[in-house]
């Protein structure tokens, strides 16, 4: 099956610095990929679509300014969460449609303190 | 938009008795229904999907129905084992792979040995 890899794993960073995360297709060609947020207990929550080489399209409530997206590649997608604040902690995960259904990145855990 | 409730929110069985957690869904254009299973700190994966051109899939020990007419949907894993226990969670698409999916809010699942 796909391959997607997704990095980092955990970071940990200062309140008000900004924090990129890369998501991977290693074998397949994406021109949609998708970022979702996962709170603890909780459920995965669809953040944004990215779309190689023209604009993500946000979800309803998510502030785009703050969760930069950009997917310059096939095969790359990064969501940058910019001034971070601990409210912005969470597991972050990406996945890529592929054809039979999704592959989801191994996930990333942002601690912001 | 497209709404997913998912329910029991936790669900402890005995090992080798069957699990069953059901889903409903608002969107009447949604025709792909997979489901997933994420363990702890782990990335989802796929266990199981259904179109909406089908009312049953089975495979080995993990079953789904689907019911169009009442938007409802249902996981039934029988003769459970400890190996079963993790979150899982059931989501609706309009296109399999290439459209978003709204996930449910999961259901923590234990199977006691």
């Amino acid at each position: 099956g796909a391959v997607v890899s997704q990095h980092p794993s955990r970071v940990i960073c200062k309140s008000g610095t900004s924090v990129k995360i890369e998501c991977r297709s290693l074998d397949f060609q994406a021109t949609t990929m998708f970022w979702y947020r996962q709170f603890p207990k909780q459920s995965l929550m669809l953040m944004a679509t990215s779309n190689e080489g023209s604009k993500a399209t946000y979800e309803q409530g998510v502030e785009k300014d703050k969760f930069l997206i950009n997917h310059a590649s096939l095969t790359l997608s990064t969501l940058t969460v910019t001034s971070a604040h601990p409210e912005d902690s969470s597991f972050y995960i990406c996945s890529v449609p592929t054809g039979g259904g999704y592959t989801f990145g191994s996930g990333t855990r942002l601690t912001v303190v | 938009g497209e709404n997913v409730e998912q329910h029991p929110s936790t669900l402890s069985v005995q090992e080798g008795d069957s699990a069953v957690i059901k889903c409903t869904y608002s969107d009447s254009a949604s025709n792909y229904f997979p489901w997933y299973k994420q363990e702890l700190g782990k990335r989802p994966q796929l266990i199981i999907d259904i179109r909406s051109n089908v009312g049953e899939k089975k495979d080995q020990r993990i079953a789904v129905t689907l019911n169009k007419t009442a938007k409802h949907f249902s996981l039934h894993i029988t003769e459970t084992q400890p190996e079963d226990s993790a979150v899982y969670f059931c989501a609706a698409s309009q296109t399999s792979g290439t459209y978003k999916y709204i996930f449910g809010t999961g259901t923590r699942l234990k199977v006691l040995a």
